[in-house]
């Protein structure tokens, strides 16, 4: 079946540093989704990508989607305290369920 | 609006007991799904539902059941609980416009199986 593979699994970066997290599916991918999750929290949809190649920005946020459909990043920019979370892609096959990834756990120290 | 709502928050149970954790939500959503999250292990899909009267099996149906009778309320129901179901629960609802479908996330309910 399906696989979405992230990593890293868990990264601790200097606040200012940036960041990025990967994903791989094993399967071409209709569109992959990106969410947020704060400790104790719930995930927060972030955004969606469908195009092959886009690119996407949310303020220092970027997201992309490969050129295949199988793979994604979301790297941020100069981190924050308020960045800490664990940061999940979904990836959907065509006519297919939702598939999550393991989640990269961000720690930001100040 | 309300958005996503489950009840309860938290519940412990014995093995073997049964319990229906409720979901809601105020948004006229057709898509709606149940996951577990375990540590490690991202989210994995229980079973969703596409529709009032219809529903599917997710990843990891096995000792869930669930209906869908309105738009609004998609409960999940535990008919034997084990401790491989001490998890926690999201319920999350979505919609599509134009090709791009936005999740909303519940709360969450934290279940301790002994």
């Amino acid at each position: 079946g399906q696989q979405v593979m992230q990593i890293p699994q868990y990264q601790h970066v200097q606040e200012g540093e940036d960041f990025t997290t990967y994903c791989n599916s094993s399967t071409t991918l209709s569109n992959i989704q990106w969410y947020k999750q704060r400790p104790g929290g719930h995930p927060v949809f972030l955004i969606q990508l469908v195009k092959s190649g886009e690119v996407k920005k949310q303020k220092r946020l970027t997201f992309q989607f490969g050129e295949a459909k199988k793979n994604s990043s979301l790297h941020i920019t100069a981190t924050q305290t308020t960045d800490v979370g664990t940061y999940f892609c979904a990836g959907r096959e065509y006519g297919n369920k939702l598939v999550f990834g393991a989640g990269t756990i961000l720690r930001v120290k100040s | 609006n309300a958005g996503v709502t489950q009840t309860p928050k938290f519940q412990v149970l014995k093995t073997g007991q049964s319990m229906t954790l409720q979901c809601a939500q105020d948004m006229n959503h057709e898509y709606m799904s149940w996951y577990r999250q375990d540590p490690g292990m991202g989210l994995r899909l229980i079973h969703y539902s596409v529709g009032a009267g219809i529903t599917d099996q997710g990843e990891v149906p096995n000792g869930y059941n669930v209906s869908r009778s309105t738009t609004e309320d998609f409960p999940l129901r535990l008919l034997s609980a084990a401790p491989s179901q001490t998890s926690v629960y999201f319920c999350a609802s979505s919609y599509l416009t134009q090709g791009q479908e936005t999740q909303y996330f519940g709360p969450g309910t934290r279940l301790l199986v002994l």
